[in-house]
């Protein structure tokens, strides 16, 4: 079974641009999530989605925003992007969402430099 | 909201047992312990998961006392391809809405 695909796997932007991330889950997983992992900060959870309705958010500005489609597959956009913004993307699917069991499956991630 | 505490970082010889332990002062009833590793540049990749007293697996054990505000992960006789960041997440629903919450993780380095 094909794990966890995201592209693209390297990306470089300017301040003020907006960028769009795509994620395919493992076949058959209907949970999405995002996360945003930086040297300072580490792993942040951004949102997660499940069966095209985003059921959870973390604390992160409304410039960052995501969708997930029909097959599951998701896009996380990045609208007005600031340096700080530069870091590893990871996208995580799961059969389910939510407590008890949360076993997530991480693709590689899209680094993300802002110059 | 939850919040997880590890040691920042660990080092062990290679053949010796690791235990790594995480504080979860505030985790919800229903809520696992799951914990990941993580090598340079590649995504976290699912270890153990746990809700109460000891689970084991073919690569590691976890022990959760039995109050739930702390968990630690065991690893038996580590290699140097062991060396990673090791991370240990529970839910969080303090703040009206669920979601997850990573600790900053613990660097563990190997030493041959």
């Amino acid at each position: 079974k094909a794990g966890v695909t995201q592209t693209p796997r390297y990306l470089i932007k300017t301040r003020g641009q907006q960028v769009t991330l795509s994620c395919s889950p493992i076949s058959g997983h209907r949970s999405v999530s995002w996360y945003q992992q930086t040297p300072g900060q580490g792993l942040q959870f951004l949102f997660e989605y499940f069966s095209e309705t985003q059921r959870n958010k973390g604390n992160f500005p409304g410039r960052f925003s995501g969708r997930q489609f029909s097959n599951s597959r998701s896009e996380m956009n990045v609208s007005t992007l600031e340096l700080g913004d530069s870091a590893l993307y990871l996208c995580a699917s799961s059969p389910a969402y939510g407590s008890p069991a949360y076993e997530q499956y991480f693709g590689p991630g899209t680094r993300l430099t802002v110059t | 909201l939850a919040k997880t505490t590890q040691p920042i970082s660990m080092d062990s010889y290679e053949g010796q047992e690791v235990n790594i332990t995480c504080s979860h002062n505030n985790i919800a009833t229903n809520d696992y312990i799951t914990w990941y590793q993580q090598f340079p540049s590649q995504g976290p990749r699912f270890i153990i998961q746990g809700y109460k007293t000891k689970v084991t697996n073919e690569v590691a054990s976890l022990f959760i006392p039995a109050d739930r505000k702390s968990s630690t992960l065991s690893l038996p006789r580590v290699s140097l391809s062991d060396t990673a960041v090791y991370y240990c997440l529970v839910g969080d629903s303090g703040a009206g809405s669920y979601q997850l919450t990573f600790g900053k993780g613990t660097k563990l380095s190997v030493i041959p």
